[in-house]
């Protein structure tokens, strides 16, 4: 049974530029959201996604975006790239929008803008 | 969502207990406690949560005061797969929010 699964594992990008990172959940998982986690800090929440609709946003601009898709695979889209951006995407998934249970994550997608 | 302290690092020796402390004076009736960890170059990975009671899985133990003001978690065993960054989060119960990261603490285990 895979686990969740991230591609690509790294990158580098220009600043300016437009990323795309991929996110399939875990087997019977319907509930995916993406977090970003610089370099010594912890995770920090982007959105969720839910029957294919963005249920819930943390404190990031609209240059983030994301899709979810009928089988339950999930994008993030970044524009107009920054220095800042430069990071670990972080992708979880879970069954349902409830979160009293466990979330799992993929090993991420390391960003690097130059 | 409210807000949990953890020491920013904390040192145990292979095979020792190993106690890892969380305070949250502001937990709210609904909320629950989760911890999860987070391996060198993995992504976090989750080891316990609970609400009220005790709990105990294969990984570890979470003991929750009784005013729930703050909570333990404990490993009791350490390995030297033990080390990784350990974070403390609390959850409301429900479908609103999502697990908000601190800093955690970094265990370092010796040999």
């Amino acid at each position: 049974d895979a686990g969740v699964t991230q591609s690509p594992t790294h990158l580098i990008k220009t600043r300016g530029q437009q990323v795309t990172l991929r996110c399939s959940p875990k087997s019977g998982h319907d509930t995916v959201s993406w977090y970003q986690q610089a370099l010594g800090q912890g995770p920090q929440f982007i959105f969720q996604y839910y029957e294919e609709e963005e249920r819930q946003r943390g404190n990031f601009p609209d240059r983030f975006s994301g899709h979810q898709f009928p089988n339950y695979s999930s994008e993030l889209n970044v524009n107009a790239l920054l220095l800042g951006d430069s990071a670990l995407y972080l992708c979880a998934s879970r069954y349902g929008l409830d979160n009293t249970g466990e979330l799992f994550f993929g090993e991420g997608s390391r960003l690097t803008v130059l | 969502d409210a807000k949990t302290t953890q020491p920013n690092s904390m040192e145990s020796n292979e095979e020792e207990p190993v106690h890892l402390p969380c305070n949250h004076s502001t937990i709210s009736g609904t909320d629950y406690i989760h911890w999860y960890r987070q391996l060198p170059s993995q992504g976090p990975e989750y080891v316990i949560h609970g609400l009220t009671s005790n709990v105990n899985n294969r990984m570890a133990s979470l003991a929750i005061a009784e005013d729930r003001k703050s909570s333990t978690l404990i490993l009791h065993r350490a390995t030297l797969r033990d080390a990784a960054v350990y974070y403390c989060i609390l959850k409301r119960g429900g479908s609103q929010g999502n697990l908000i990261f601190g800093k955690g603490t970094k265990l370092s285990v010796k040999p």
